[in-house]
């Protein structure tokens, strides 16, 4: 079964600092690999995805994500936090050989907690 | 316009009694989902349904019961509410069951049984 890995529950960081969220996955196959951000009482958004074309994705907000298959991870940056980052970060993965009648099934990680300090 | 709109938005109920949350996509997406946070932030899919057909039921109790009149809804239903079940419940859509399509999310309800 896949699994996701978040390496650290919260992160704090300076406004105008890196942001650097960790994800592993565990899979023979490289799945597909997404980012998702949950701002406090809302739903989960889509930051970026990974499918097959180029290793370093670019997302919304100056968010990117680099797919390293050696490392067996997908760790998200920003180069400069601003306030409004400080939100939940989810990394989930989607089965690459699960098509057809076994449906859409996305694995999340454990999410990271971004806090953006002035 | 709200892409996946689910109500309500907060449940409070006793143990034991039944309810009922609802959800509705205007994407004319095919697949619908619900998904499970727990008060720890867990991420979990309870079930999915694409063109109204149950693909995936992902070990919930029989208390819990989707149902899927058409392509843009997606009803869930408990009956015999627990404690356990205090949670945000999370309804979600994707253009189509391929394991590469984003989900969109709805802005969730918070159940909190007491």
């Amino acid at each position: 079964a896949q699994s996701v890995t978040q390496l650290g529950s919260h992160v704090s960081v300076s406004e105008g600092a890196l942001v650097l969220l960790r994800c592993n996955y565990s899979s023979s196959v490289p799945p597909y690999l997404f980012w998702y951000v949950q701002y406090p009482n809302q739903g989960l958004q889509l930051l970026l995805k990974y499918t097959s074309a180029a290793t370093l994705v670019k997302g919304i907000n100056g968010f990117e994500a680099e797919f390293k298959k050696s490392e067996t991870s997908f760790h998200l940056t920003k180069p400069s936090a601003h306030m409004s980052d400080a939100a939940e970060y989810f990394c989930a993965v989607s089965d690459r050989i699960l098509l057809g009648a076994a449906g859409n099934k996305l694995t999340f990680g454990g999410g990271t907690r971004v806090l953006v300090k002035p | 316009d709200t892409a996946v709109s689910q109500t309500p938005k907060y449940l409070v109920t006793q143990m034991g009694n039944d309810k009922s949350i609802k959800c509705e996509q205007n994407l004319g997406h095919d697949t619908m989902y619900w998904y499970k946070q727990d008060s720890k932030k867990f991420l979990k899919i309870m079930f999915s349904y694409n063109n109204k057909e149950l693909i995936i039921n992902e070990t919930v109790p029989n208390r819990f019961s989707p149902k899927s009149p058409d392509k843009a809804h997606l009803n869930l239903h408990i009956n015999s509410l627990e404690l356990g079940d205090s949670a945000v419940y999370f309804c979600a859509s994707s253009q189509d069951m391929h394991p590469s399509a984003p989900l969109h999310f709805g802005n969730g309800t918070r159940l909190t049984v007491t």
